[in-house]
C-alpha cells in the first residue's frame, strides 16, 4: 500500500535554529499538507499546496514557515527560526483530491524537540 | 468556524466486548464528510472510517461502524470485537470542501486482555 514517508522521525534543534523536515508523499498525488500536534492535543492544520503554491493555510503558518516541492518527490516544511512552542509532531499529508473530502494519508510524523 | 468536541479523553473496553466514541461537531454547511482516525503509539495518524454527510447510510468497516446522526450533528464510532491492537487516540475529524480537516481533541481508548 502506497505510504507518506517523513524524515527524520526525530529531530532535536536549538532554539533560533533552522529546521527542515522532510515528505515524500504518494507518487501520484497532487495535494500535500502540513499539520502539526503539541503533544498531548489535537492535530492543528498547517498549510495545503498545491501546483507549486500554497492554497490554503492557518494562522499557525505565519512568517517563519515555509513549504517547498524542490523536485517531484520532495515536500519540505521549514521553520526559519525555532522557537520552544515549536516542539511538537509535524505530520505530512497528501491527497489525490482537491478538498479534504477525501480523507489523506498522513505520514508517521517528524517529532520536533526545541532546546 | 467549524468545530469538532470528543466528550470523552479516555474510554475502556475488555477484549471481545463493545465500545463507542462520541463525537459531535458544529458547521452550517449542507454537505460535508466526516472521518474517524486512530493513531497508535507510534504516532502515526490511520484513516478508519469516513462518511458522505449526503448519504444516510452509516459507513462500515469491519469491526468498525458509524452512528451518523445528521441532525443532531453526532458522529460516533462503533468498534466492535474489540481487539488489543485498537488500543490508540482516536480522533474524530470534520472536512468541508476547503483543502483542511478540523480534528477533536481524541479519545485515549484502552483495552483490557
Amino acid at each position: 500500500e502506497p505510504e507518506v514517508t517523513q524524515t527524520p522521525s526525530h529531530q532535536v534543534t536549538q532554539m533560533g535554529q533552522e529546521v527542515i523536515l522532510r515528505c515524500v508523499p504518494i507518487s501520484n498525488h497532487l495535494y500535500f499538507y502540513w499539520y502539526r500536534q503539541i503533544l498531548g492535543q489535537k492535530v492543528e492544520f498547517l498549510v495545503s499546496f498545491y501546483n507549486n503554491e500554497i492554497s490554503e493555510k492557518s494562522e499557525i503558518f505565519d512568517d517563519q514557515f515555509s513549504v517547498e516541492r524542490p523536485d517531484g518527490s520532495n515536500f519540505t516544511l521549514k521553520i526559519r527560526s525555532t522557537k520552544l512552542e515549536d516542539s511538537a509532531m509535524y505530520f505530512c499529508a497528501s491527497s489525490g483530491g482537491a478538498s479534504s473530502n477525501y480523507g489523506y494519508t498522513f505520514g508517521s510524523g517528524t517529532r520536533l524537540t526545541v532546546v | 468556524a467549524q468545530t469538532v468536541t470528543q466528550s470523552q479523553p479516555e474510554m475502556s473496553v475488555q477484549e471481545a466486548e463493545t465500545v463507542t466514541l462520541s463525537c459531535t461537531y458544529d458547521t452550517s454547511e449542507s454537505d460535508y464528510y466526516l472521518f474517524w482516525y486512530k493513531q497508535p503509539p507510534s504516532r502515526q495518524m490511520i484513516l478508519v472510517i469516513r462518511q458522505e454527510a449526503y448519504k444516510q447510510q452509516n459507513a462500515t468497516e469491519n469491526r468498525f461502524s458509524v452512528n451518523f446522526q445528521k441532525a443532531a450533528k453526532s458522529f460516533s464510532l462503533k468498534i466492535s470485537d474489540s481487539q488489543l491492537g485498537d488500543a490508540a487516540m482516536y480522533f474524530c475529524a470534520y472536512g468541508a470542501g476547503s483543502y483542511q480537516l478540523t480534528f477533536g481533541k481524541g479519545t485515549k481508548l484502552s483495552v483490557i486482555p
